[in-house]
């Protein structure tokens, strides 16, 4: 299996651009995790599916946040407007309740708004 | 609030050196992971465990449910262990993060 497949892997982008990062879950996995990963906060949960269903999005930090999962094999985390304070590794992770509670997380996108 | 405490923050041990990280977490959990990330790469899962022990190679995770706390271990360390290492609770589908531990290995 190929893993956890996330693109871009880096991305630069301008202030107010909009930024769509892409995840590609382990087939067969039914749950789905966006995470951001920043120095001064760590590791936080943005939002996670189950079953291509949004679960928990307490963890979008505004409006200009949404994630989509339009089928299984497919999730979108995008901003508009992107800002500064956007940047930051965003990482999509999946796992499957068939298999316990091991979770694979993908190599992570590197996202920098200046 | 911090649910999850890990000690130390920081960590540089010489080749060979058996290396302990710490975990103390307030929340009520099914299982917790032990993950690494190498600098500019991604995480990985080292281990899940819900109760007792794991062994995997060189490295040894614990847990105790009871006083809510595990350990991470590794034995005759190596330079390619320098990574920064997450203890993960997790509650649910709920996962909450330790700030990390960041551990260099010197020759």
């Amino acid at each position: 299996d190929a893993g956890v497949i996330q693109s871009p892997r880096h991305e630069v982008t301008e202030m107010g651009q909009e930024v769509t990062l892409r995840c590609k879950p382990i087939s067969g996995h039914d749950y789905l995790f966006w995470y951001r990963q920043t120095m001064m906060r760590g590791l936080e949960l943005l939002i996670y599916f189950n079953n291509n269903v949004p679960i928990d999005d307490s963890g979008m930090p505004e409006d200009r946040f949404s994630a989509k999962m339009p089928n299984a094999s497919f999730s979108t985390l995008k901003i508009q407007p992107s800002e500064p304070r956007d940047s930051a590794v965003y990482f999509c992770a999946s796992r499957t309740t068939l298999a316990g509670h091991t979770i694979y997380f993908g190599e992570g996108s590197w996202l920098t708004v200046v | 609030k911090n649910e999850v405490e890990q000690s130390p923050q920081n960590l540089t041990a010489q080749e060979g050196e058996f290396i302990t990280i710490n975990c103390s977490y307030s929340v009520g959990i099914s299982a917790l992971h032990w993950l690494q990330q190498h600098p500019g790469g991604g995480i990985v899962s080292l281990f899940m465990l819900s109760s007792g022990k794991k062994k995997h190679g060189r490295l040894i995770a614990t847990i105790n449910i009871q006083e809510k706390h595990s350990s991470l271990h590794i034995t005759a360390s190596h330079p390619r262990d320098s990574a920064v290492y997450i203890c993960a609770p997790m509650a649910g589908n709920q996962f909450y993060f330790g700030t990390g531990t960041s551990l260099t290995v010197i020759p």
